[in-house]
């Protein structure tokens, strides 16, 4: 099993739609996670930190399910400028420095 | 607040020659971490520095070496290129000591091999 693992989708979803996509990670001691957004052939940019249950930032929502070891990303009311590739990262629990990544999900908003 | 800079942006070279690239870490942080990522792939780890020292290192051949400088500014080269190293080198700057982890990236320097 990797140890981050993403749909890698695409989805593709009309505006003003509702998008999840879910993070899953072997590591049941990791502690920190987070969700960049990467546009075509530019760098990835951080979207959120998850440190403890969840977080939420406008139509941005993750969400931290320990149990199950995922974490996911909620998107509501979808704008044509939410598409983007969004990867998953997980703060790996033996090396506090260094961040495993998953493959990403591809997200297409149409109009 | 200047964020994370990488030069050059874009490089050509061709197999079996030496490239360097630099990256200054966004001001206030003295961690730098270099990934090559390949199109349509996630970012791959390639190492680490903090403290001028490499502290962690993913599954990359030894052609791929790196420095930090007192300032906390960093390079990697790498030798004997092949067509595969053709990818896009991100580096990201962060700040170790406390709770938080957030990386930073560049806007990354897009290699092409020929």
């Amino acid at each position: 099993r990797k140890e981050v693992e993403q749909d890698p989708g695409p989805f593709n979803v009309p505006e003003g739609a509702t998008v999840a996509f879910n993070c899953t990670y072997s590591n049941s001691a990791s502690q920190s996670f987070f969700w960049y957004r990467q546009d075509c052939r530019k760098e990835p940019k951080l979207l959120m930190s998850v440190y403890s249950s969840g977080n939420e930032d406008g139509r941005f929502t993750a969400q931290l399910n320990r149990a199950s070891q995922y974490i996911s990303l909620l998107i509501r009311d979808s704008k044509l400028s939410d598409s983007a590739t969004y990867l998953c990262a997980v703060r790996d629990a033996g090396n506090n420095r260094k961040l495993i990544w998953g493959l990403g999900t591809s997200l297409a908003v149409n109009p | 607040d200047a964020g994370v800079t990488q030069s050059p942006t874009h490089l050509i070279k061709t197999r079996g020659q030496q490239v360097t690239l630099r990256c200054s870490p966004k001001s206030g942080h003295d961690t730098v971490s270099w990934y090559q990522q390949a199109l349509g792939q996630g970012p791959q780890f390639i190492f680490q520095y903090y403290e001028e020292e490499e502290r962690q290192r993913g599954n990359f051949p030894d052609r791929f070496s790196g420095h930090q400088f007192p300032n906390y500014s960093s390079e990697l080269n790498v030798n004997a290129l092949l067509l595969g190293d053709s990818a896009l080198y991100l580096c990201a700057s962060s700040l170790t000591s406390g709770n938080r982890y957030e990386q930073y990236f560049g806007p990354g320097t897009r290699l092409t091999v020929t």
